[in-house]
């Protein structure tokens, strides 16, 4: 049974901080990782993908993979208001039955406070 | 270009009923994927189509649920004789083929009385 675990929050920082969203998955064969963003109500958004070890820079997102620790992280720099919502990480890898269904953490409540 | 599209919005039936939700991909998108979110959970694998074949159905529930994709495209799920267990936020994603980013529709909610 593969399994994603994040911190269910909330986490609250204020505006113009830097907001760090942390998960760890079971699965080593995990080959693929993403961070979706969900406001209340709606439906996942892609924020970004990450495939190798290492940091990926995307505008104010950087996304951060450490296959050795089975860990994904998710920075946020200069927190707005805007970005108040709850983060989802999710991840991919062939299921064993043939297909690359996403397993999905529980997600993280952010609250960014003006 | 136009996302993934998913109808009705809303659906409000009586349990007992049966249920039709349907789900139009992204164009030229090979795989599609149903999930579903109840409240306070995460989201839930259903099933998996590549193409029009379901590899994995692993995920459904119960033989309450099934789902078919034809042309490659547009796939419907259906609950039959709904439970109340069964409301929740059915979600669709597409990928351009396997393995590739996961697109979401806008979900449509089902409630059962």
């Amino acid at each position: 049974q593969k399994e994603v675990e994040q911190n269910s929050g909330p986490l609250s920082v204020p505006e113009g901080a830097i907001a760090s969203l942390n998960c760890t998955y079971s699965d080593r064969g995990s080959q693929s990782f993403f961070w979706y963003r969900q406001y209340s109500g709606k439906s996942p958004e892609l924020i970004m993908f990450i495939y190798s070890n290492g940091d990926k820079e995307d505008g104010r997102f950087t996304a951060q993979l450490n296959k050795a620790s089975q860990y994904v992280s998710l920075l946020i720099r200069d927190s707005q208001p805007s970005d108040s919502a709850t983060y989802l990480c999710a991840v991919n890898g062939e299921s064993g039955a043939g297909s690359y269904q996403l397993t999905f953490g529980k997600g993280t409540k952010l609250s960014v406070i003006p | 270009g136009a996302g993934v599209s998913q109808s009705p919005s809303n659906k409000v039936t009586e349990k007992g009923k049966d249920v039709e939700l349907r789900c139009d991909p992204i164009s030229g998108h090979t795989a599609l994927y149903w999930y579903r979110q109840s409240l306070g959970q995460g989201l839930e694998f259903l099933i998996y189509f590549q193409g029009n074949s379901a590899p994995d159905k692993s995920g459904l529930p119960s033989d309450r649920f099934s789902a078919e994709r034809t042309g490659g495209s547009v796939s419907t799920l259906t609950i039959q004789r709904t439970q109340q267990e069964d409301s929740a936020v059915y979600l669709c994603a597409s990928s351009l083929a396997e393995a590739e980013t996961q697109y979401f529709g806008p979900g449509t909610r089902l409630l059962v009385l």
